[in-house]
């Protein structure tokens, strides 16, 4: 299995809404990535898990949450987002943390 | 810090034509380099990699990458380009200071192949 699986593909939620985004791979890598990106735009980066332990977070709001509950899932959870924080989110997961990223499909959200 | 530059929004080509993206880098210590295509509402797909081995990296679907260190260059080429290589490409700098594999990507080149 080379896969890391997004899921769901397409959200739409309101700004008082609370979802979350889910990531899965069974490569058995060790560091895990949320990114995003905005339409017409490169992806960004947002958080870098490595063995499970949050290693990066590049200034993103609170209201993303990351967790990471064991070596294969990584979760985003979403709370009180604004129109602005509409995006495609990739998850990308690497053997190691130098070692280069495979993405999922990613997840298309949409705040209204 | 890292970067890259891509050069041409939008690069046209007929098919069978050769392809060119070009990329260069700004890196203070030997970078690691990539080479990403998305196709539209898709993730993005891996085609190859420089990481201070073979100056010359073959990758998937017949693309290629020839790392040149007196160029700054990382440009990206395809000898003869088919209708499913319309697509967007990206080019990658990994920051291995850092300690993690994380990219910072060019501003993307839009690759379209006419019949």
């Amino acid at each position: 299995d080379t896969e890391v699986t997004q899921t769901p593909k397409h959200l739409v939620m309101g700004m008082t809404n609370k979802k979350s985004l889910k990531c899965e791979q069974h490569m058995g890598h060790r560091a895990m990535y949320w990114y995003k990106q905005k339409a017409k735009k490169p992806p960004e980066l947002m958080f870098v898990y490595s063995y499970e332990k949050l290693s990066i977070n590049e200034s993103v709001p609170s209201r993303f949450s990351p967790e990471c509950p064991n070596s294969s899932l990584l979760n985003l959870h979403l709370h009180a987002l604004q129109p602005e924080d509409s995006a495609l989110y990739l998850c990308a997961s690497s053997q190691d943390p130098t070692s280069e990223a495979f993405f999922g499909q990613g997840t298309r959200l949409t705040v209204v | 810090a890292q970067s890259v530059t891509q050069l041409g929004s939008h690069v046209s080509v007929s098919e069978g034509a050769l392809v060119l993206l070009r990329c260069n880098y700004s890196s203070s210590v030997p970078p690691y380099l990539f080479w990403y295509v998305q196709y539209p509402n898709q993730g993005l797909q891996l085609l190859l990699k420089y990481t201070s081995a073979a100056t010359l990296v073959k990758g998937i679907n017949g693309f290629e990458a020839e790392f040149k260190k007196s160029e700054t260059s990382f440009h990206l080429t395809k000898p003869s380009a088919h209708m499913s290589d319309a697509a967007e490409y990206f080019c990658a700098v990994s920051d291995r200071n850092s300690g993690y594999s994380t990219l910072t990507f060019g501003k993307g080149t839009m690759l379209l192949v006419s019949p």
